[in-house]
């Protein structure tokens, strides 16, 4: 594709239920990034995939929060016990090889937990 | 889309200056920086980035000034535009952190006016 897209572009919630955000990368980059954005904040880095594994999951706030990427291409964020806290906007970002090469983000998916 | 950040510092300028944007950092072992522009409703997009070897670098109508004594990096916008309306960010990277992850500064807002 074009670009990195990401769905749905905005999801609504109820607290405690569940939630799975998905990234679509751009075709052929190895490397996704997930980042969270709350009100008047910088992305806050999640977790990081290279290829199908997580390089880094150290962002992750706790275990209700959950990352795959089964075939090293789309990635889906998964949210359980949603609180609502979990409402921002979840930004995702490919870049073609990880490391230091150039990241390209998506439009965001905004999260509304009630 | 919604605004990113409704309580971030603002930097009000008149179009065909020159805008200056600051940032500071905290971790002196952070080798690699990167100057992001985030639009409303969309995710942030690379302008510039420096690597800790060096204390400038031009782009077009951009200047990133890296001064690792105090921390401190700098955006200049030269002639600044309309379109130059947006926050923006620094991130950092430490390669000696062993990952890839980046870390965002809090954001100003740029407001151009005409």
């Amino acid at each position: 594709g074009a670009g990195v897209s990401q769905t749905p572009s905005n999801k609504v919630t109820e607290k405690g239920k569940y939630v799975e955000l998905r990234c679509d990368p751009i075709s052929g980059h190895t490397a996704l990034y997930w980042y969270r954005q709350s009100l008047g904040q910088g992305p806050e880095f999640l977790i990081y995939f290279q290829g199908t594994g997580a390089a880094d999951d150290s962002g992750l706030p706790n275990d209700r929060f959950f990352a795959v990427r089964p075939e090293g291409s789309v990635s889906t964020l998964k949210i359980q016990r949603t609180e609502r806290g979990d409402s921002a906007v979840y930004l995702c970002a490919s870049s073609s090889s990880g490391g230091r090469n150039e990241q390209f983000f998506g439009p965001g998916t905004r999260l509304t937990v009630l | 889309g919604e605004s990113v950040g409704l309580h971030l510092p603002t930097l009000s300028v008149q179009e065909g200056d020159n805008s200056i944007i600051n940032c500071a950092y905290s971790n002196s072992a952070s080798d690699y920086f990167i100057w992001y522009k985030q639009e409303s409703g969309k995710g942030p997009q690379f302008i510039i980035d420096i690597r800790s070897n060096m204390d400038k670098r031009q782009g077009q109508r951009v200047t990133v000034l890296l001064n690792k004594t105090v921390k401190h990096l700098s955006l200049q916008i030269a002639a600044t535009q309309p379109g130059d309306s947006a926050v923006y960010f620094c991130a950092e990277n430490s390669q000696a952190s062993g990952t890839y992850k980046y870390i965002f500064g809090t954001g100003t807002r740029l407001k151009v006016l005409a």
